[in-house]
């Protein structure tokens, strides 16, 4: 099994530009979410989601939007990006209710 | 979960020395205690878990200990190895409401050969 796959591994943006940042699981978990992990900052929650077409916001979800249209994707958006999205992002899924939350990669992202 | 603390947020040790690592929870409903390893580079990965009906899970060389009453709960490295140098995270979840998975802020472990 592949696991959580996450695309790009690396990105620049210039201020205003939006993208995608990809996350697929393989392992038909209903919970996933992404993470923003910043210096002395630890993992900060920015949207989840518990099941296919259900969302919600974590502690730092403005100047981003998710969808889940499909158990296995769970697409992270910046609709217009500024410097202070400069990150590494992280994508995790987990069968609900059971603990283990499987981490991709990362994402490094840098908004010049 | 709700707001967990971590201390320290860096610790220094000498190969084969110990190494704790204590968190603190403010919800007094969550009843499952992860511990996440993140290498450098590398997302984290689960270590050990505890639930709230134990006080005690010990795997070789790595523990966790819980006190439920104190709201506290802290991860114990024996014999550490230069390998073990990482960033450790710790979390309080609520599982019947597995939705806001919050972390601490880490801990960045050196263990010096």
């Amino acid at each position: 099994n592949a696991g959580v796959t996450q695309t790009p591994k690396f990105q620049v943006l210039k201020t205003g530009q939006s993208m995608t940042l990809q996350c697929a699981q393989d392992m038909n978990h209903e919970y996933m979410s992404w993470y923003r992990q910043d210096p002395g900052m630890g993992l900060r929650l920015i949207h989840y989601s518990v099941g296919a077409g259900i969302t919600d916001q974590g502690e730092v979800p403005n100047g981003y939007n998710v969808s889940r249209s499909t158990t296995e994707d769970f697409p992270l958006r910046l609709l217009s990006a500024a410097p202070s999205q400069t990150s590494v992002y992280f994508c995790a899924s987990s069968y609900r209710d059971a603990g283990e939350l499987f981490f991709g990669e990362g994402s490094r992202l840098t908004v010049l | 979960g709700e707001n967990v603390e971590q201390h320290p947020s860096t610790l220094s040790v000498q190969e084969g020395d110990s190494a704790v690592i204590k968190c603190t929870y403010s919800d007094s409903a969550s009843n499952y205690f992860p511990w996440y390893k993140q290498e450098l580079g590398k997302g984290p990965q689960l270590i050990i878990d505890i639930r709230s009906n134990v006080g005690e899970k010990k795997d070789q060389r790595i523990a966790v200990t819980l006190n439920k009453t104190a709201k506290h709960f802290s991860l114990h490295i024996t014999e550490t190895q230069p390998e073990d140098s990482a960033v450790y995270f710790c979390a309080a979840i609520r599982q019947t409401s597995y939705d806001k998975v919050i972390f601490g802020p880490g801990t960045s472990l050196s263990v010096i050969p």
